[in-house]
């Protein structure tokens, strides 16, 4: 079965420093590969989307997001954090209606 | 186009009543998914539905049922609500573009069991 794995439930940075927040996936087939924001008392909004047609992704809001096949990664950045962006990211794989979704990270921008 | 939306926004609920949760979507989509969202667990599926007229089971789908009316809207029905069923409830559709299928979320429903 599919699986993602998020490292870290919690990343803080300071406005304007770099994002990163790290996926790896699972599967048994090439994957298809999401990354979801979600503000607070909001449903989820798709960022950006991995389907096989370039590595690098990206998405809305600065983010992009690489895939990286000998790692099994699909990490999520963004240059310079700004104080909007604080809100949880949640990474997430599909394969036919069963799309599993990693823990979340929860991202804490600091003035 | 308002996207998914979903009714109630919140509800209090006592063990043993029972409620259905409900969700349209305007966006022309087949498939559609009830997930929940608990604290450090990210969401899991409860049910989804590939197209009118047809449910699945999905990750954790004991104490629910689902009910597709329509191409439209998909309704989450909990008969004996548990404290366990307390969470964060939503209902997405997705479309498929060059076999590539994307989900758009509704903003939720927040249910408490007491």
């Amino acid at each position: 079965a599919q699986s993602v794995t998020q490292l870290g439930s919690h990343v803080s940075v300071s406005e304007g420093a770099l994002v990163l927040l790290r996926c790896n996936y699972s599967s048994s087939v090439p994957p298809y590969l999401f990354w979801y924001v979600q503000y607070p008392n909001q449903g989820l909004q798709l960022l950006l989307k991995y389907t096989s047609a370039a590595t690098l992704v990206k998405g809305i809001n600065g983010f992009e997001a690489e895939f990286k096949k000998s790692e099994t990664s699909f990490h999520l950045t963004k240059p310079s954090a700004h104080m909007s962006d604080a809100a949880e990211y949640f990474c997430a794989v599909t394969n036919n209606n069963d799309m599993r979704f990693g823990a979340g990270t929860r991202l804490t921008v600091k003035p | 186009n308002a996207g998914v939306t979903q009714t109630p926004k919140f509800q209090v609920l006592k063990t043993g009543q029972s409620m259905t949760l409900q969700c349209a979507q305007d966006m022309n989509h087949n498939s559609m998914y009830w997930y929940r969202q608990d604290p450090g667990m990210g969401l899991r599926l409860i049910y989804y539905s590939a197209s009118e007229g047809t449910t699945d089971k999905g990750e954790v789908p004991n104490g629910y049922n689902v009910s597709r009316l329509n191409k439209r809207e998909f309704s989450l029905r909990l008969e004996s609500a548990a404290p366990s069923q307390t969470s964060v409830y939503f209902c997405a559709s997705s479309e498929i573009l060059a076999f590539i299928e994307t989900q758009y979320f509704g903003p939720g429903t927040r249910l408490l069991v007491l």
